[in-house]
């Protein structure tokens, strides 16, 4: 059975304090990994698209990164704008998505 | 360029009642999601439209019915509403269904109650 798992379910940082999320999966024949970044109360906002392992991609603070069991999302000096629960997704084709809970960020100043 | 839309914003219903949402696909799409999204909880899809027809179904039962039109927009039906209905739906357009790995981009949901 296809599987998401995000750990932590939460994490609280102080401004300045980098960290990482982290996404494992156990899915029959990866497509893709997506990494969501989610308000309260709106639509996910598409962060990154991973494909095959080894693959990295960077937006501003934010860097993730995938191996052949997970996938990780680096916060380097995260801002109090960071805070937001962070979605990782799963396709493995037919482009439906499989969500994991999140870990919702929390940044203090 | 308008992204997703979704309408309404917030909906709320009574158990056994019927519900209509509706979504509108960013510009250049013209495949349809829709997923279900309880408190707490990820997304879960429900079923993916495209050419006007249901191409793939999640884990919902038949209480759950859509539309796509024409012009790509799409609508969500809900019958006889339960309590655990209530959620935020979303509903999340892509180019292609053949190109399993392209990205989906999210409307901002239907907030929807069921009292």
């Amino acid at each position: 059975e296809d599987q998401v798992t995000q750990s932590p379910e939460a994490l609280r940082l102080q401004e300045g304090e980098s960290s990482s999320l982290n996404c494992s999966y156990t899915v029959s024949g990866l497509r893709g990994l997506f990494w969501y970044r989610q308000d309260p109360g709106k639509g996910p906002e598409f962060l990154f698209t991973l494909y095959s392992a080894g693959e990295e991609k960077e937006k501003e603070r934010l860097k993730a990164t995938l191996t052949k069991k997970e996938s990780f999302l680096h916060i380097t000096a995260p801002k109090p704008e960071d805070s937001a629960t962070y979605l990782c997704a799963v396709t493995t084709g037919a482009n439906n998505l499989f969500f994991g809970t999140g870990t919702r960020l929390t940044v203090i100043p | 360029d308008a992204g997703v839309t979704q309408s309404p914003t917030h909906l709320i219903k009574t158990r056994g009642q019927q519900v209509t949402l509706r979504c509108s696909p960013k510009s250049g799409h013209d495949t349809v999601s829709w997923y279900q999204q309880a408190l707490g909880q990820g997304p879960q899809f429900i079923f993916q439209y495209y050419e006007e027809e249901e191409r793939q179904r999640g884990n919902f039962p038949d209480r759950f019915s859509g539309h796509q039109f024409p012009n790509y927009s799409s609508e969500l039906n809900v019958n006889a509403l339960l309590l655990g209905d209530s959620a935020l739906y979303l509903c999340a357009s892509s180019p292609l269904v053949e190109r399993s790995t392209d990205t989906q981009y999210f409307g901002p949901g239907t907030r929807l109650t069921v009292l």
